[in-house]
């Protein structure tokens, strides 16, 4: 089974600075995708970045980067210039694609992250 | 486009009521998947369906069944409430392949008292 881990129950920012969100993750599989999400207090996840296990570049998306070291199975989320609309929980996620067909997402425990003015 | 809609927003049900959660994907998507978050924790997925058909269910007792109808929309239903059935329900659509993101609605937060 997939396994998704999140060391950093919280984290703090000042604002306009970057911070690093962990992850790692464990999979038997050579092909798998994986996914962060924004969770704000208002309950929606919203999609932030995708990397594919193939991928031979790190993905990119405005401020988010994704610092993908397959031989350490880690996929760490970088977001640069911190904004106070940033502060949320921020989940970590591995697309699973089971042998009866099924297309999961298994998520970490998340971090929450503050930005301070 | 309209992203995924859940309805309702909010639900508080009482011990041994039944209660349906309904979605309506993205247009076009026709993969609809229901997950279960408890407080402080990740989601955790109950139900995969494509094209009406269930593609695959997680670690939850026979309580919980959902189906899809021919416009993909979704329901979710679950039986015999219990307290430990409180919960952020979200469905999330999306098109198939492993590099395809999930859509995520904004929820419905059940309260079982």
């Amino acid at each position: 089974a997939q396994k998704i881990t999140q060391t950093q129950p919280g984290m703090f920012v000042q604002e306009k600075e970057a911070v690093t969100l962990d992850c790692t993750y464990d999979t038997s599989d050579p092909s798998y995708g994986l996914f962060w999400y924004k969770q704000p207090s208002s309950g929606e996840m919203i999609f932030l970045i995708y990397q594919g296990s193939y991928d031979q570049q790190n993905a990119t998306e405005g401020r988010y980067s994704l610092n993908f070291q397959k031989a350490r199975k880690s996929a760490n989320l970088v977001i640069s210039a911190s904004q106070l609309g940033d502060s949320a929980m921020y989940f970590c996620a591995m697309r699973e694609l089971t042998q009866g067909g099924s297309e999961k997402l298994v998520f970490g425990k998340g971090t929450k992250l503050t930005v301070n003015p | 486009d309209a992203g995924v809609t859940q309805s309702p927003t909010h639900l508080i049900k009482t011990r041994g009521q039944q209660v349906t959660l309904r979605c309506s994907p993205i247009s076009g998507h026709k993969s609809v998947s229901w997950y279960q978050q408890v407080l402080g924790q990740g989601p955790q997925f109950i139900f995969q369906y494509y094209e009406k058909e269930e593609r695959g269910r997680g670690n939850f007792p026979d309580r919980f069944s959902a189906r899809q109808f021919p416009n993909y929309s979704s329901e979710l239903n679950v039986n015999a409430l219990l307290l430990g059935d409180s919960a952020l329900y979200l469905c999330a659509s999306s098109w198939t392949g492993v590099n395809s993101p999930l859509h995520f609605g904004n929820g419905t937060r059940l309260t079982v008292t």
